[in-house]
């Protein structure tokens, strides 16, 4: 059964940084394709990031590109997604998915002063 | 404003059909499959439609999707209770090198 389950979110000022991470089972994260997905309160989706099977390819939302870094460790099954200079609009929670179709439970980032 | 639109709302009454439409372009629903998706409140989107018409194990065949042309649609036949939710379409988009997504629209079952 594939499982993706994302920790890493919480309360961070704005200019801060965090990690989140997505721990995979029932599939190895270095054979599929791997998004991070955000809704803000009360919104809608929002592709955030992507990287391809093979890894070498990345490609990020233009609202985060230079302050957010995706990545994987195949060794560990993880994927990441490393974010800085947050900044309030990026309140949201944050869902990891396998080729959009496998969903984790999502994980909260509030940015707040 | 998302890349693809919806319409905000829809309603019906059980046993209904209720059909929810996804427009687009040529860079995303006019060359790429579409996904659908239902999210429950607090949960995580489910995936219920992809590659435009596919049903994933479990999901009833009263539900349908098409495509044609830039826009696609998911119809819900018999509808259900349990059917009230929010609703959202996703397709690649060339130009912008990543997913898109419809705004969602919310059904409610009268």
């Amino acid at each position: 059964e594939v499982q993706l389950v994302e920790s890493g979110g919480g309360l961070v000022q704005p200019g801060g940084s965090l990690r989140l991470s997505c721990s995979a089972s029932g599939f190895t994260v270095n054979r599929n394709a791997l998004q991070w997905v955000r809704q803000a309160p009360g919104k809608g989706l929002q592709f955030v990031s992507f990287i391809s099977a093979d890894g070498g390819s990345t490609y990020y939302a233009d609202s985060v590109k230079g302050r957010f870094t995706i990545s994987r460790d195949d060794s560990e099954n993880t994927l990441y997604l490393q974010m800085s200079s947050l900044a309030v609009e990026d309140t949201a929670v944050y869902y990891c998915t396998r080729d959009l179709r496998d969903w984790g439970q999502g994980t909260l980032v509030t940015v707040s002063p | 404003q998302s890349v693809l639109t919806q319409p905000p709302s829809a309603s019906g009454t059980p046993g209904q059909k209720v059909t929810i439409s996804c427009s687009g372009s040529s860079s995303n629903i006019g060359s790429n499959t579409v996904n659908w998706y239902q999210q429950l409140p607090g949960t995580a989107p489910k995936l219920l439609i992809h590659s435009d018409h596919q049903r994933p194990s479990g999901v009833p065949d009263r539900l349908t999707g098409s495509r044609s042309g830039t826009s696609a649609s998911l119809a819900i036949s018999g509808l259900r209770s349990e059917d009230e939710a929010d609703y959202y379409c996703a397709v690649w988009d060339d130009n912008l090198d990543g997913p898109v997504f419809g705004g969602g629209t919310k059904l409610t079952v009268l």
